[in-house]
């Protein structure tokens, strides 16, 4: 069992929904990622969070907006999403900051569908 | 152009043989390295890592060996078993502005491990 949890395993929805993805980890992480990984393909980083605050944003279209409540909680809010956004979206967390070279873990990722 | 590159999209070892898989990258800033397992409908797995001041790092079955002159390294998997088969990545890591690291991921080699 992985210990990083994503909710919801699988979602399709419209290009006019508004949808979220939940991340939520208990290990005392202090840094909290997200990743879209296209079928075949290494995984790639949109989003990371240090000690909550946003530090890296890897010039991610605005349909895509995180949110990090608190040290344990990551959210990806979806809106206005194009068919190509369709890709699993995996939530990491390390230890300590990027910098310190600590392993990311892994959720298993949401299946996003977008019709 | 891919910083990290695995030129071997597939592997099929028989089990209780050797699995060597390898990982070139042209980054001579990279200086940490890591192995990630996934297997499907899951989110990768940390398998092992190495600084760049090592050569060789050993946990149990995994070795990762680094050449830094070639700018490659390996993962050997001895003895190699069913449980095995799956995509290994390699990625990378170097020190950038704002104390920042960003992984660099491999396109992957898909692993199968034959009874």
């Amino acid at each position: 069992d992985t210990e990083v949890t994503q909710t919801p395993k699988h979602l399709v929805m419209g290009m006019t929904n508004k949808k979220s993805l939940k991340c939520e980890q208990h290990m005392g992480h202090r840094a909290m990622y997200w990743y879209k990984q296209k079928a075949k393909k290494p995984p790639e980083l949109m989003f990371v969070y240090s000690y909550e605050k946003l530090s890296i944003n890897e010039s991610v279209p605005s349909r895509f907006s995180p949110e990090c409540p608190n040290s344990s909680l990551l959210n990806l809010h979806l809106h206005a999403l194009q068919p190509e956004d369709s890709a699993l979206y995996l939530c990491a967390s390390s230890s300590t900051t990027p910098a310190d070279n600590s392993p990311l873990h892994f959720g298993n990722g949401t299946r996003l569908t977008v019709t | 152009d891919q910083q990290v590159k695995q030129n071997s999209p597939s592997l099929s070892v028989q089990e209780g043989r050797i699995s060597i898989l390898n990982c070139d990258y042209t980054n001579s800033m990279f200086d940490y390295f890591l192995w990630y397992k996934k297997y499907p409908a899951e989110g990768p797995t940390f398998l092992i890592s190495i600084s760049s001041i090592k050569d060789k790092n050993e946990d149990g079955r995994f070795t990762v060996f680094l050449n830094k002159s070639a700018k490659h390294l390996s993962l050997h998997i001895v003895p190699s078993q069913p449980g095995d088969s799956a995509v290994y990545f390699c990625a990378a890591s170097a020190r950038e502005a704002g104390n920042n690291r960003k992984l660099i991921w491999g396109l992957g080699t898909s692993l199968a491990v034959n009874p």
